[in-house]
């Protein structure tokens, strides 16, 4: 079974720019995850989906950051414009009612903001 | 607010003996914990859960006791390898899991 898949890796990019990730969950879980982890600390929850509805976005910072979950698969991650503390890693995760509260996370997708 | 909180940044444990690691939780909703491992450059896969209804749970080397009063759990690693060396992240949930709480990890080092 294939696992959560993210890209890209890593990504480096100018302040001010707009940059972009993408999340293929794994196949039949309909709970989608963005965290945020900075260096040093655990993964903090940026939005959740449950199908295509985004139920929990109260930590998404909304005047730079949007996300979408077209048809309930995919998700994108949006920044823009990316300022310097956005820099860290970008992980995706899913889960489903049949995996007992266990999410299953990407490799995530490391941001350099410079 | 950190909800959850892992006190601990770093242990080293010699191969073969016990790693304990521990977690905090203040919120005293949270009624489903859970482990996770992560190694450098990957995302981190889970290990071992435990629900409020019980104070213990077993997986092969790897045990989790929850002490609800002191809302307290703790991970043991009994025998210590060194493909155990990893950050372990302690999490929770306030149901059986839609919204996770990690804490900032714990660093462990087995020394061969």
């Amino acid at each position: 079974e294939a696992g959560v898949v993210q890209s890209p890796r890593y990504k480096i990019i100018e302040k001010k720019q707009p940059v972009a990730f993408w999340c293929n969950p794994i196949s039949g879980h309909n709970t989608l995850y963005w965290y945020l982890q900075n260096l040093g600390q655990g993964p903090e929850l940026l939005i959740r989906y449950e199908n295509e509805e985004a139920v929990d976005d109260s930590q998404l910072p909304k005047d730079r950051f949007s996300a979408e979950r077209l048809k309930g698969v995919d998700s994108t991650l949006k920044i823009q414009p990316a300022e310097l503390g956005d820099s860290a890693v970008y992980l995706c995760a899913s889960s489903s009612s049949g995996t007992a509260g266990r999410a299953f996370f990407g490799q995530g997708t490391r941001l350099t903001v410079v | 607010d950190q909800q959850v909180k892992q006190n601990s940044p770093s242990l080293s444990v010699q191969e073969g003996r016990i790693s304990i690691l521990n977690c905090d939780y203040t919120n005293s909703m949270f009624d489903y914990f859970l482990w996770y491992k992560k190694y450098p450059a990957e995302g981190p896969t889970f290990l071992i859960s435990i629900s409020s209804i019980k104070d213990k749970n077993e997986d092969g080397r790897f045990t989790v006791f929850l002490n609800k009063s002191a809302k307290h759990l703790s991970l043991h690693i009994v025998p210590s390898q060194p493909g155990d060396s990893a950050v372990y992240f302690c999490a929770a949930s306030p149901n059986t899991g839609n919204q996770f709480y990690f804490g900032t990890g714990t660093s462990l080092t087995v020394i061969p």
